[in-house]
């Protein structure tokens, strides 16, 4: 049972590259989400997925767009990196059936710098 | 939206001593209450939840408490062993919010030997 996978786990772009960081879950949840992680700035929302087919704006979406592709994927992209998007972004996923509430499941990260 | 301030940023303790991290809400209609431990080089993994009609919840050496009136809660780990060494989120949710959590910035718990 993989959980939540994401790939890759680190990534060197340059200034204007794009690029696409895929997630996949196994666990049948429903709410698939994107946050950033910055020394001192703690977790950010994204963007999220409440259910397949709807995607919604987070905290901090400038500059990034997502797709969920079904019910296990939900992919993040950064269409002309900066380096201000240098950052470690995780994957989490969160059975709906809980309500509002509930565990989140993140994936292991990937680690990104943008020079 | 919600504001979430947690203190402090950075707590080393003796091992077998306890740690107390305190985390400060701004949405009074937030009502629910997660703490995250994320491991070096893992992602963050949920470790206790507090509801808003439950004032304390224990699991055997962590503890949270909430206190509604003045809008804070706290993480307390007991009897702390080196592997509590992590990072600790607190986190808090809003309804009607959108079904998002809202984080704290982290604390760094070193427990030393």
């Amino acid at each position: 049972n993989a959980g939540v996978t994401q790939t890759p786990k680190f990534q060197v772009l340059k200034t204007g590259q794009s690029m696409t960081l895929q997630c996949a879950q196994d666990m049948n949840h429903n709410s698939m989400y994107w946050y950033r992680q910055d020394p001192g700035m703690g977790l950010r929302l994204i963007y999220y997925s409440a259910s397949e087919g709807t995607t919604d704006k987070g905290e901090v979406p400038n500059g990034y767009n997502v797709s969920r592709l079904n019910k296990r994927e939900f992919s993040l992209r950064l269409e002309s990196a900066a380096p201000s998007q240098t950052s470690v972004y995780f994957c989490a996923s969160k059975d709906r059936e809980r309500g509002n509430t509930g565990e989140l499941f993140f994936g292991e990260g990937s680690r990104l710098t943008v020079l | 939206g919600e504001n979430v301030e947690q203190h402090p940023s950075t707590l080393s303790v003796q091992e077998g001593d306890s740690a107390v991290i305190k985390c400060t809400y701004s949405d009074s209609a937030s009502n629910y209450f997660p703490w995250y431990k994320q491991e070096l080089g893992k992602g963050p993994q949920l470790i206790i939840d507090i509801r808003s009609n439950v004032g304390e919840k224990k699991d055997q050496r962590i503890a949270v408490t909430l206190n509604k009136t003045a809008k804070h809660f706290s993480l307390h780990i007991t009897e702390t062993q080196p592997e509590d060494s992590a990072v600790y989120f607190c986190a808090a949710l809003l309804t009607g919010g959108g079904n998002k959590l809202t984080f704290g910035t982290g604390t760094q718990l070193k427990v030393e030997l």
